[in-house]
């Protein structure tokens, strides 16, 4: 079965630090994984978008990183903001059934000042 | 500005009662997708359409239904066989029939009274 597996759940930081957000997937075959920043009562908002052959991926002050060997992807925010306060979603592909996309649970993370 | 509208944001129903969804996309996009959402938990795929006047069950579609008469619209009716709806409701799109969504609107919040 296809899964997406988030940590931490939760996460409280300090405006200025950074962080880092941990996704590990089962999906297979892997097409591409995405990093969704959702904020409350919204709907998600895509961050970065990686493929087979892309390790590495910058959006800002975020930058995603992939490991397709060991199926871990993680979500780096530098300087984080009080805007950063959101919940951040790892989503993978498979070439399997459609390319239909798997969700984590997502991380909420908090910035306080 | 190009995009998709959701509403009501908030929603509620009694037992017994069916109850639409509007979602409309100015995007020109073929695909649209309805997803839930529960806390805690990843997205889970309702039910999706390619193209007007054809649309496809998703992993939870039992006591919803949907129709795609116009490419712009794509209302969800969660009736009342839908034992367990309180959940947040997020309608997405995409260019192609590649069952990837790459926009999402901003949801409708459904609560039982």
């Amino acid at each position: 079965k296809n899964q997406v597996e988030q940590s931490p759940q939760s996460l409280i930081i300090l405006e200025g630090k950074n962080c880092t957000l941990q996704c590990n997937y089962t999906v297979s075959p892997f097409s591409n994984l995405r990093w969704y920043k959702q904020d409350t009562g919204r709907g998600p908002v895509s961050l970065t978008i990686m493929t087979f052959s892309e390790n590495t991926k910058s959006n800002g002050r975020y930058t995603a990183t992939l490991d397709a060997d060991t199926k871990q992807s993680s979500l780096h925010i530098t300087a984080s903001q009080l805007s950063d306060s959101a919940s951040y979603i790892c989503v993978v592909s498979s070439k399997n059934a459609g390319n239909m996309l798997t969700f984590g649970g997502g991380t909420r993370l908090m910035v306080k000042p | 500005d190009g995009g998709i509208t959701q509403s009501p944001k908030y929603l509620f129903r009694k037992e017994g009662q069916n109850v639409t969804l509007s979602c409309e996309q100015n995007l020109n996009h073929d695909a649209m997708y309805w997803y839930r959402q529960d806390p805690g938990q990843g997205l889970r795929l309702i039910y999706y359409s390619q193209i007007v006047n054809d649309f496809q069950k998703g992993d939870i579609a039992e006591g919803y239904s949907v129709s795609r008469e116009k490419k712009e619209s794509f209302p969800l009716t969660v009736t009342s066989a839908q034992k367990n709806p309180t959940a947040f409701y997020l309608c997405a799109s995409s260019i192609g029939r590649d069952n990837q969504p790459q926009h999402f609107g901003d949801g409708t919040r459904l609560s039982i009274l």
